[in-house]
């Protein structure tokens, strides 16, 4: 059972516009939310995240948005540039429980110049 | 600032050897420390994690096992790897100053067993 889910595997936008990476999760009890990029060959690096008391955090370039009733996030990054290709997961945990992630599947985002 | 370090970076066995990898971070006490695997194509599957010395829970059942013989130290092994044992394994850590509910992750380590 998957209950975190990233339905777009890969994803191209334009140098400069505004990029949206989806995830959508199942299980209700997750109240704190992670965003990670991961280049080839790497380990994951922690991006922004948001717990289920906030509906938006912004960090620079990036901003999660959390839909806590449709059980959806978004990872928005504007503008996009060339380094930002690589591959976005989202992840999900229960607070106060042992912290352990659930991940997504990943998106694999390309940066068009 | 905290690192965390894992070695080797790759590693290519035969079917049927032992493993072992190293994880150690440094720059925090008493963190969680965490063993996932990504294989090809997929995510990131949790295998272990360890709130302290000694502590270990397992995710999945499989041939790998996973120990904390120190406060910053965590060790992957198996006694005979398959060939399904392939992937890319990655371990990660919570705790302060970052705070238990963000795991930072360190380079990983390629496992191909043939």
């Amino acid at each position: 059972d998957q209950q975190v889910k990233q339905n777009s595997p890969s994803l191209s936008v334009q140098e400069g516009r505004i990029s949206i990476l989806n995830c959508d999760y199942t299980n209700s009890m997750f109240d704190y939310f992670l965003w990670y990029k991961k280049y080839p060959a790497e380990g994951p690096t922690f991006l922004i995240s948001i717990s289920s008391i906030k509906d938006k955090n912004e960090d620079g370039r990036f901003t999660v948005f959390l839909n806590k009733s449709a059980k959806h996030l978004s990872l928005h990054i504007v503008p996009s540039q060339p380094g930002d290709s690589a591959v976005y997961f989202c992840a999900a945990s229960v607070l106060r429980g042992n912290e352990k992630l659930t991940f997504g599947t990943g998106t694999r985002l390309t940066i068009i110049p | 600032s905290q690192t965390i370090h894992q070695w080797p970076a790759t590693l290519v066995q035969p079917v049927g050897s032992p493993l072992s990898l190293e994880c150690t971070v440094e720059g925090t006490s008493n963190p969680n420390l965490y063993w996932y695997r990504q294989a090809a194509g997929r995510g990131l599957q949790l295998l272990f994690y360890s709130v302290g010395i000694g502590q270990i829970s397992s995710e999945v059942p499989q041939n790998l096992s996973a120990s904390r013989p120190q406060d910053r130290q965590f060790i992957l092994s198996s006694k005979k790897l398959l060939l399904s044992d392939s992937g890319f394994y990655l371990c990660a850590w919570s705790g302060f100053p970052g705070g238990r509910e963000t795991q930072y992750f360190g380079p990983g380590t390629r496992l191909l067993v043939l």
